[in-house]
């Protein structure tokens, strides 16, 4: 079975540009959530989506928004980049619903602003 | 939210056991204790996860007290592949909606 796939696997834009990163889940998992990881914040949570909807949203700016479409693929956008939006943006995926699935991660998605 | 609290790192031998403790002292009875590796640039691994009983899977152990408010992966024969960081993490369900919360995490150096 497949794993998580996120794509770009590494971007450079320019602030106060947009960007869209994109999740694939694993065959058959309904809940996609998406963290950013920093040296020095370490990995925090973004927001959580189940079958098109978002459940939870993490501590992050308007800036930051996701939608997840009916295959459960995802995506997230940044928009008005800034400097400290350079991190490593990380999806993962799970059955959904039940605190004893398991969160399969991908290898993320290393976001350089410039 | 339950927190945890991790040794910054730590160093094992290769070959011998690696035991990380982990301290989650908040957690609360519905509340699932789990464990993931990262290995630089790379997504973090899951490994292992448990509520009450002691767990056992192909990768590592699960030792979790009988008050829940600490819990240690052992990785029975460490080699220089497991070198990463590890993270204990206490999940929850609020509202149906998940999300993980992690903490810095432990080091892991497995030596030569």
């Amino acid at each position: 079975k497949a794993g998580v796939t996120q794509t770009p696997r590494y971007l450079i834009k320019t602030r106060g540009q947009q960007v869209t990163l994109s999740c694939s889940p694993i065959s058959g998992h309904r809940s996609v959530s998406w963290y950013q990881q920093t040296p020095g914040q370490g990995l925090q949570f973004l927001f959580e989506y189940f079958s098109e909807t978002q459940r939870n949203k993490g501590n992050f700016p308007g800036r930051f928004s996701g939608r997840q479409f009916s295959n459960s693929r995802s995506e997230m956008n940044v928009s008005t980049l800034e400097l400290g939006d350079s991190a490593l943006y990380l999806c993962a995926s799970s059955l959904g619903g039940a605190s004893n699935s398991p969160l399969h991660f991908g290898n993320g998605t290393r976001l350089t602003v410039t | 939210d339950a927190k945890t609290t991790q040794p910054t790192s730590m160093d094992c031998a290769e070959g011998r056991a690696a035991n990380l403790p982990c301290n989650h002292s908040t957690i609360s009875g519905n509340e699932y204790v789990y464990w993931y590796r990262q290995i630089h640039s790379q997504g973090p691994q899951y490994i292992i996860h448990g509520l009450k009983n002691n767990e056992t899977n192909e990768m590592a152990s699960l030792i979790i007290t009988e008050d829940r408010k600490s819990s240690t992966l052992i990785l029975p024969h460490a080699t220089l592949r497991d070198t990463a960081v590890y993270y204990c993490i206490v999940r929850f369900i609020i509202q149906g909606a998940q999300k993980l919360v992690f903490g810095q995490g432990t080091r892991l150096t497995i030596n030569p």
